[in-house]
C-alpha cells in the first residue's frame, strides 16, 4: 500500500541552524501539507502546496519557513533559522482531492530538537 | 481559539463493548468531519469521515454521527477491541486549499 515517508525520523539541531525536513508524499498526489504537533498540543496545519506553488499557510509558517517541491518525487519543509519553539513533531500529509473529503495521508514524523 | 473541542483526553472501555468519543465544533461553515486515529510513533491515519448533509456514516465497527444543530459529532465503536487502543483526533474540514484543523485528541483504552 502506497504510504508517505518521512525522513529523518529525528532531527536534533542547535538553534539558528537551518534545518530541512524531507517528505515523499504518495506518487499520484497532488496536494502537500505540513503540520506540526508540539508536544502536549493540538495537530497544526502549516503550508499547503499545489501545482508547484503554496496554496494557503498559516501564522505559524512566517519567513523562518519555506517548501519546496525540488523534483517529481521529493517536498521539504526548511527551516533557515530554527528557535527552541520549533521543537515539535512535523508531520507532511499528500492527498489526491478531487472534491468531497480532503482525505489526508500522513507520513511517520520528523521529531524536531532544538537545543 | 478552539474550533475543535474533544473535552475527554481519555476513555478507557472494555473489550466488547461500545466506545463513545464527542467532539464539538463551533463553526458551521465546516463541509465534511473525518476521525484520525494515531499510534506512538505513528501519524495520524483515516478512519471515517462524513459529509455535512449527512447525519450518518458507517464503516464496519465504526460509525460516525453528525449533530448540527449542536454542532456535534460522535464516533461510535462497536464492540471494541483492544487494538483500538490509540489516540483519536476529531477533524474538521472545508477551507478552500482543504486544509484540516485538529482536535486535541482523546486516548482510547480497549482493556482486554
Amino acid at each position: 500500500e502506497p504510504e508517505v515517508t518521512q525522513t529523518p525520523s529525528h532531527q536534533v539541531t542547535q538553534m539558528g541552524q537551518e534545518v530541512i525536513l524531507r517528505c515523499v508524499p504518495i506518487s499520484n498526489h497532488l496536494y502537500f501539507y505540513w503540520y506540526r504537533q508540539i508536544l502536549g498540543q493540538k495537530v497544526e496545519f502549516l503550508v499547503s502546496f499545489y501545482n508547484n506553488e503554496i496554496s494557503e499557510k498559516s501564522e505559524i509558517f512566517d519567513d523562518q519557513f519555506s517548501v519546496e517541491r525540488p523534483d517529481g518525487s521529493n517536498f521539504t519543509l526548511k527551516i533557515r533559522s530554527t528557535k527552541l519553539e520549533d521543537s515539535a513533531m512535523y508531520f507532511c500529509a499528500s492527498s489526491f482531492w478531487s472534491g468531497g473529503a480532503n482525505i489526508q495521508y500522513f507520513g511517520a514524523g520528523t521529531r524536531l530538537s532544538v537545543l | 481559539d478552539q474550533q475543535v473541542k474533544q473535552n475527554s483526553p481519555s476513555l478507557s472501555v472494555q473489550e466488547g463493548r461500545i466506545s463513545i468519543l464527542n467532539c464539538d465544533y463551533t463553526n458551521s461553515m465546516f463541509d465534511y468531519f473525518l476521525w484520525y486515529k494515531k499510534y506512538p510513533a505513528e501519524g495520524p491515519t483515516f478512519l471515517i469521515s462524513i459529509s455535512s448533509i449527512k447525519d450518518k456514516n458507517e464503516d464496519g465497527r465504526f460509525t460516525v454521527f453528525l449533530n448540527k444543530s449542536a454542532k456535534h459529532l460522535s464516533l461510535h465503536i462497536v464492540p471494541s477491541q483492544p487494538g483500538d487502543s490509540a489516540v483519536y483526533f476529531c477533524v474538521v474540514g472545508g477551507g478552500s486549499q482543504g486544509n484540516l484543523i485538529f482536535g486535541k485528541g482523546t486516548k482510547l483504552s480497549v482493556k482486554p
